[in-house]
């Protein structure tokens, strides 16, 4: 049962243009919500996280939204940078417990 | 600045063979993680521990253990490797409490290919 949803495997945008990644989710109890970035031959790393009190996290060009209602959040990257290429995790917690449910990745490829 | 570090980048391991796969982090964290990562799957996690000599299944345990002896180390073994555990294996390490405690820190993976 896959609780955290990443429907679209891959996503293809021009250099400049933005980057919107989704993710859904099923478990209503997820409260604390992250993005990881993931380079080939590397492991992953954490990019930006929400709270569920919150619908907006912004950190320079990376957005993310939370909508609690539709249990979906989305990623923003803008402008989108060929550097920012890579497979995105979304990643879901819930009641302060240390284990973190993994989506399946998109992978993200901007064009120059 | 953070460190994770697994023994082995790429492993190639005869089916029936016993596999260790070692992680140590250097941040004094008290979780540590195991994860595959397959096409198409995510990653998925296999084992945690939330101290020394303490551990937790997590999603997909079947076929392996996991040993922590010292706050710094955490073992994934496999105790006959079979063909479905060729795979991408991830450690991660986190804090167990306050601001930050849900970011995990991983290591480069360790590519195992078993035949």
């Amino acid at each position: 049962d896959q609780q955290v949803k990443q429907n679209s495997p891959s996503l293809s945008v021009q250099e400049g243009r933005i980057s919107i990644l989704n993710c859904d989710y099923t478990n209503s109890m997820f409260d604390y919500f992250l993005w990881y970035k993931k380079y080939p031959a590397e492991g992953p790393t954490f990019l930006i996280s929400i709270s569920s009190i919150k619908d907006k996290n912004e950190d320079g060009r990376f957005t993310v939204f939370l909508n609690k209602s539709a249990k979906h959040l989305s990623l923003h990257i803008v402008p989108s940078q060929p550097g920012d290429s890579a497979v995105y995790f979304c990643a879901a917690s819930s009641g302060g417990y240390q284990k973190v449910t993994f989506g399946t990745g998109t992978k993200l490829q901007v064009i120059p | 600045d953070v460190k994770v570090t697994q023994s082995s980048r790429y492993l190639v391991k005869r089916t029936g063979e016993k596999v260790f796969l070692e992680c140590v982090q250097d941040m004094d964290h008290e979780n540590m993680f195991w994860y595959r990562q397959d096409p198409g799957l995510g990653l998925r996690l296999i084992y945690f521990s939330y101290d020394v000599k303490m551990k937790e299944k997590g999603d997909i345990p079947e076929g392996y253990s996991v040993s922590r002896e010292k706050k710094e180390r955490f073992s994934l073994i496999l105790e006959s490797a079979s063909t479905n555990q060729t795979s991408m294996y991830l450690c991660a390490s986190s804090i167990a409490g306050g601001v930050g405690f849900e970011t995990q820190y991983f290591g480069p993976g360790t590519r195992l290919l078993v035949l």
